[in-house]
């Protein structure tokens, strides 16, 4: 069965530092995704990046990059030069291309908090 | 361009009642889901559906139920409301590679 572990239930970092969100996973299904989602406090789900199983780079949108490391089945969030707009929950999810159904699975999720 | 609409925004139910909680896709998306978000538990889902007249349980399908006749409409059903039921619930639609578009959210309370 798919699932997600995000082990940080919150995180402080200062503004324009670098962090990291840590994310693993485990699934059988040879072909799968790999989602981060921002919840800022108002309540919406914001999509921020995707990487798939087969995908060869790392995916990268803009500030934020996902460290993909297929082996050891963790997807981090990498969060660059922060800002105080950064500060909100993040969730980690998984989609199983073949047995999920379609399947999106959520971490925990993890609370950010950018300081001045 | 509305993408996933959700409605109520705010719901306060008595132990007992029941209600729908409407979402509605423009996206011609064919996965579509519910999900409800408690504190300290991320988003579990209750139910989705890849396509008209087909659905299926989630994690946590107990005490609600859904449909599908139309690639539009996704309603969830509450038969008859619990306290355990209060919590933010989010309809979202896409598949694939795609990310989920979410709706903005329906707060419920059951008192």
């Amino acid at each position: 069965a798919q699932k997600i572990t995000q082990t940080q239930p919150g995180m402080f970092v200062q503004e324009k530092e670098a962090v990291t969100l840590d994310c693993t996973y485990d699934t059988s299904d040879p072909s799968y995704g790999l989602f981060w989602y921002k919840q800022p406090s108002s309540g919406e789900m914001i999509f921020l990046i995707y990487q798939g199983s087969y995908d060869q780079q790392n995916a990268t949108e803009g500030r934020y990059s996902l460290n993909f490391q297929k082996a050891r089945k963790s997807a981090n969030l990498v969060i660059s030069a922060s800002q105080l707009g950064d500060s909100a929950m993040y969730f980690c999810a998984m989609r199983e291309m073949n047995t999920g159904f379609q399947k999106l699975v959520f971490g925990t999720g993890t609370r950010l908090l950018v300081s001045p | 361009n509305a993408g996933v609409t959700q409605t109520p925004k705010f719901q306060v139910l008595k132990t007992g009642q029941s209600m729908t909680l409407q979402c509605a896709q423009d996206m011609n998306h064919e996965y579509m889901s519910w999900y409800r978000q408690d504190p300290g538990m991320g988003l579990r889902l209750i139910h989705y559906s890849v396509g008209a007249g087909i659905t299926d349980q989630g994690e946590v399908p107990n005490g609600y139920n859904v449909s599908r006749s139309t690639t539009e409409d996704f309603p969830l059903r509450l038969l008859s409301a619990a306290p355990s039921q209060t919590s933010v619930y989010f309809c979202a639609s896409g598949g694939g590679n795609s990310p989920l578009h979410f709706g903005n959210g329906t707060r419920l309370t059951v008192t």
